[in-house]
């Protein structure tokens, strides 16, 4: 079965950082780009960051640049986001997605369930 | 960057009838290069992630019923849903992929009349 299974979230104090995680299972994790996309619960869909295949190639929205990066271990099947500089708009539920292409240009196939970030003081 | 807009915001269509919900891009999604415009469909139900419908405007996903359709070009984009079912009662998103960054419409929200 194709998963993908988000972990790191939790409640942080605006500045700090937190890592987000996830574990691919059930496909060939380097054949595929990979993609963060975040939800505040009740509102719509944001993206945030994409990388190809080897990381070769990232992307961000541009409200996180400089703040948030995303990598990949392809001998570990696993999606980071380092995400430092939070601000209490970065709460919401951030899903692990694949993209059903190598590079990050391709339709959203695989969505993880979510790992929530709250941002608090 | 590339602004999706749906519309309506809310649906409620009857059972068995047919939902159409709209959405348009700021500028063109299509490549002549490759002659596909890069436009997804996904819908969304209460405490589920998404789920991709279509891709390539008019491609329809594995396993998704086939009264589930896309069409449009450039900046115009349709989904159709030929003949309402329960199941269906979800909050469906448009989304380029087109450029970075990519973009979500608002969302339109599917009831039952």
């Amino acid at each position: 079965e194709v998963q993908l299974v988000e972990s790191g979230g939790g409640v942080v104090r605006p500045g700090g950082s937190l890592r987000l995680s996830c574990a691919a299972s059930g496909f060939i994790f380097d054949d595929y780009g990979m993609t963060w996309v975040r939800q505040v619960p009740g509102k719509g869909l944001e993206w945030v960051s994409g990388i190809s295949w080897n990381g070769g190639s990232t992307a961000y929205a541009d409200s996180l640049k400089g703040r948030f990066t995303i990598s990949r271990d392809n001998a570990k099947s696993s999606l980071y986001l380092q995400m430092n500089s939070l601000r209490a708009e970065d709460t919401a539920l951030y899903h692990c997605v694949r993209i059903g292409y190598s590079t990050t240009k391709g339709a959203f196939d695989v969505w993880g369930q979510g790992t929530m970030v709250t941002v608090s003081s | 960057d590339i602004v999706m807009t749906q519309s309506p915001d809310s649906l409620a269509v009857s059972l068995g009838e047919r939902a159409t919900i709209n959405c348009k891009s700021s500028q063109s999604v299509f490549y002549s290069s490759n002659n596909k415009n890069y436009l997804a469909w996904y819908q969304q139900k209460p405490g589920q992630p998404p789920k991709l419908l279509i891709y390539w405007a008019s491609t329809r996903e594995s396993g998704v019923p086939d009264r589930f359709s896309g069409s449009g070009s450039g900046t115009g984009f349709t989904l159709t849903i030929s003949s309402l079912q329960a199941e269906d009662v979800a909050v469906y998103y448009c989304q380029q992929y087109y450029d970075t960054p990519y973009s979500f419409g608002q969302g339109t929200k599917l009831e039952i009349k």
